[in-house]
């Protein structure tokens, strides 16, 4: 079936480091991938989306590309802030769902420390 | 953007008793709300679609007797896991799907069965 796998962390950075959150995905259609965001005690936020192959999604610094032919959407953001720190999740939208259905990563927990 | 609550935010309770959580859009309304659990350090999984005025779609492997969902209104989706037992202990995060088609999600609520 459809699969989102991401990369484990937890992922340390320093402020203002370069980030990289990989992310491969399968699929027998043509889905719609997204990140979510998790800060600590709140629900899951949209980050950004892309709804077909080289679509870019950027939102906040962030940004990813739909890569059809390697089957990614890595998450990047060129100078990270000590307030991205959070759990972030990879999904696709389930193409044969008529209710776009998500499946989720396991999720990458972020600390940027000062 | 839109506003999506859950209550209680984290429940404790003896082994065999029911466990309502309930859903609301607070400034949307929704006619489907989705629910999902999430085990430490796991994906979310989708448990269920809930659909107002009709009966929910349950994921396989999810049992609809001891999973109750009931949309009632296009702004509340409740779940009440009965007779719960330790191995119910988890994360429960709903979301409900605006138009045009996003979901947003609440904060989760964390059981905890003895």
């Amino acid at each position: 079936g459809d699969s989102v796998t991401q990369m484990e962390g937890p992922v340390t950075l320093s402020e203002e480091a370069f980030l990289t959150i990989n992310c491969t995905y399968t699929a027998t259609g043509y889905p719609s991938l997204f990140w979510y965001v998790q800060y600590p005690g709140e629900g899951l936020q949209l980050l950004l989306k892309a709804t077909k192959a080289d679509d870019k999604g950027s939102n906040k610094g962030f940004e990813a590309t739909y890569r059809k032919e390697t089957t990614s959407f890595h998450l990047e953001k060129g100078s990270v802030q000590v307030s991205d720190s959070a759990v972030y999740f990879c999904a696709l939208s389930d193409p044969k769902g008529s209710q776009g259905n998500l499946i989720f990563g396991k999720g990458t927990k972020l600390s940027v420390k000062p | 953007g839109a506003v999506v609550s859950q209550h209680p935010s984290w429940v404790i309770c003896k082994s065999g008793t029911s466990v309502k959580i309930e859903c609301r859009s607070l400034d949307f309304q929704a006619t489907t709300m989705f629910w999902y659990r999430q085990f430490p350090k796991q994906s979310l999984m989708l448990m269920a679609t809930s659909n107002e005025g009709s009966k929910a779609t349950y994921e396989q492997g999810v049992e609809k007797d001891k999973f109750l969902i009931n949309h009632a209104s296009l702004t509340l989706s409740t779940l009440t896991v009965t007779s719960a037992h330790p191995e119910d202990s988890s994360f429960y995060i709903c979301s409900a799907r605006a138009t045009p088609p996003t979901q947003y999600f609440g904060p989760g609520t964390r059981l905890l069965v003895l």
